[in-house]
């Protein structure tokens, strides 16, 4: 069975700076899939970026970035330029071929300071 | 709003009855997820239906729990002789795909909170 492991359980980051997200995953399956979601205080979990095993370069949407690194299984989440609103729980996710369900960890808290 | 749309949003309940929860889907998505979240963790994987049919269960789905989509449209979630420890929030997700990994996001559902006294 899968497992991702997230070590960090609360963060505090400054307005405006970069905060990296530590996410590590243990898999024998060589096709899989990493994702990120946020989760708000509202309860909604918000798709953020997706990474496939075989995908040569990082994934990025706007101020997201994944940083993955096969060889470690390590799968770490970018928030650049961080705003107020990023305060929320931080949660990586995986699935493996032919298995549509998300096996996720147990999630980071950021907190962002003014 | 077409988003996953979860009802109630939150349930109070004497230990020993029964609850129910619905989700209804975005409507064109064939997959349907149910997980569940307790207070500063994950969510864990439940159950999985494509179309009507459900596919996997997983072992924490108790035979007190019973979900269904019967025409592969909005699914339910009963659980039967609630207990303490179904304190919860019942997250329903529901993604559009065929086939091979899941590369596409599954969209959320803002949860049923669940309350057992």
């Amino acid at each position: 069975a899968q497992k991702i492991t997230q070590t960090q359980p609360g963060m505090f980051v400054q307005e405006k700076e970069a905060v990296t997200l530590d996410c590590t995953y243990d898999t024998s399956d060589p096709s899989y899939g990493l994702f990120w979601y946020k989760q708000p205080s509202s309860g909604e979990m918000i798709f953020l970026i997706y990474q496939g095993s075989y995908d040569q370069q990082n994934a990025t949407e706007g101020r997201y970035s994944l940083n993955f690194q096969k060889a470690r299984k390590s799968a770490n989440l970018v928030i650049s330029a961080s705003q107020l609103g990023d305060s929320a729980m931080y949660f990586c996710a995986m699935s493996l071929s032919n298995d549509y369900k998300l096996s996720f960890g147990a999630g980071t808290t950021v907190t962002v300071r003014a | 709003d077409t988003g996953v749309s979860q009802d109630p949003r939150h349930k109070i309940t004497k230990r020993g009855q029964n609850v129910t929860f619905r989700c209804d889907p975005i409507s064109e998505h064939n997959r349907l997820y149910w997980y569940r979240q307790t207070l500063g963790q994950g969510p864990e994987f439940l159950t999985y239906f494509q179309n009507e049919a459900q596919l996997e269960k997983s072992r924490l789905l108790s035979d007190r729990f019973s979900a269904e989509r019967p025409k592969g449209s909005f699914s339910t979630l009963e659980i039967q002789r609630t207990e303490q420890g179904d304190s919860a929030m019942y997250l329903c997700a529901s993604s559009l795909g065929s086939g091979g990994v899941n590369t596409g996001e599954l969209f959320f559902g803002e949860g049923s909170r669940l309350t057992v006294l």
